[in-house]
């Protein structure tokens, strides 16, 4: 069964820092992997998604992730963090195989950024 | 072009009361998923339908709950006699074909008294 494990619950990082949020995930064959993050109150908006290709994937908002197969990890990585970057994340893996694409998520990072 | 759309943003409801959510998908989605999101969790998938279908409703809990997407109109999530344990975020998700990116709406948040 799939299954994703964001390990960091809490995050806080300075402004101007950089951010490394991680994600493993289980899954037999190749996944497709996103990340979306959650302000307060609001839906999910889709930061990046890695389906094939190129392993290093540019998001929206600066933000990167990297796919290393052989650690199982899609980890989101953004050079300089800004203040409105505040907001929780979520790492998913949907299926290739599988008919549909259900995503399954993991627990969640919250991100606070101090000035 | 409207994104995802779901209402009410907000429902409430008392213990064994009904609680209808509505979502209506991006135009040109015919695939849409619903997902549960308990405080402080990730979402996790409920039900997966297409027009008229139910594709996958393996998330869905036995009892209670139904959903469906008539060929007209919103899909419809249906919880009967709703329990504390439902109050949770129920996002709706769209997508045109089986493999492609979901739209997420901004969410039902319903709360059982």
């Amino acid at each position: 069964a799939q299954s994703v494990t964001q390990p960091d619950i809490h995050i806080t990082v300075s402004e101007g820092a950089s951010l490394e949020l991680r994600c493993n995930y289980s899954y037999g064959a190749t996944p497709y992997l996103f990340w979306y993050v959650q302000s307060p109150g609001q839906g999910l908006q889709l930061l990046l998604k890695y389906f094939s290709g190129d392993t290093l994937v540019q998001g929206i908002k600066g933000f990167e992730a990297e796919f290393k197969r052989s650690q199982s990890s899609f980890n989101l990585r953004k050079p300089s963090v800004h203040w409105s970057d505040a907001a929780e994340y979520f790492c998913a893996v949907g299926s290739q195989m599988e008919y549909g694409n259900k995503l399954v998520f993991g627990a969640g990072t919250i991100l606070r950024v101090k000035s | 072009n409207a994104g995802v759309m779901q209402n009410p943003r907000h429902l409430v409801r008392r213990r064994g009361q009904e609680a209808r959510l509505r979502c209506s998908p991006m135009k040109g989605h015919s695939h849409v998923y619903w997902y549960r999101q308990l405080p402080e969790e990730g979402l996790k998938f409920m039900v997966y339908l297409q027009k008229e279908n139910i594709i996958d409703e393996s998330g869905m809990p036995k009892e209670r709950f139904s959903a469906e997407f008539p060929k007209e109109g919103p899909s419809i999530l249906r919880i009967q006699q709703v329990v504390r344990g439902d109050s949770a975020a129920y996002f709706c998700a769209s997508s045109r074909g089986q493999n492609n990116e979901q739209f997420f709406g901004p969410g039902t948040r319903l709360t059982v008294l």
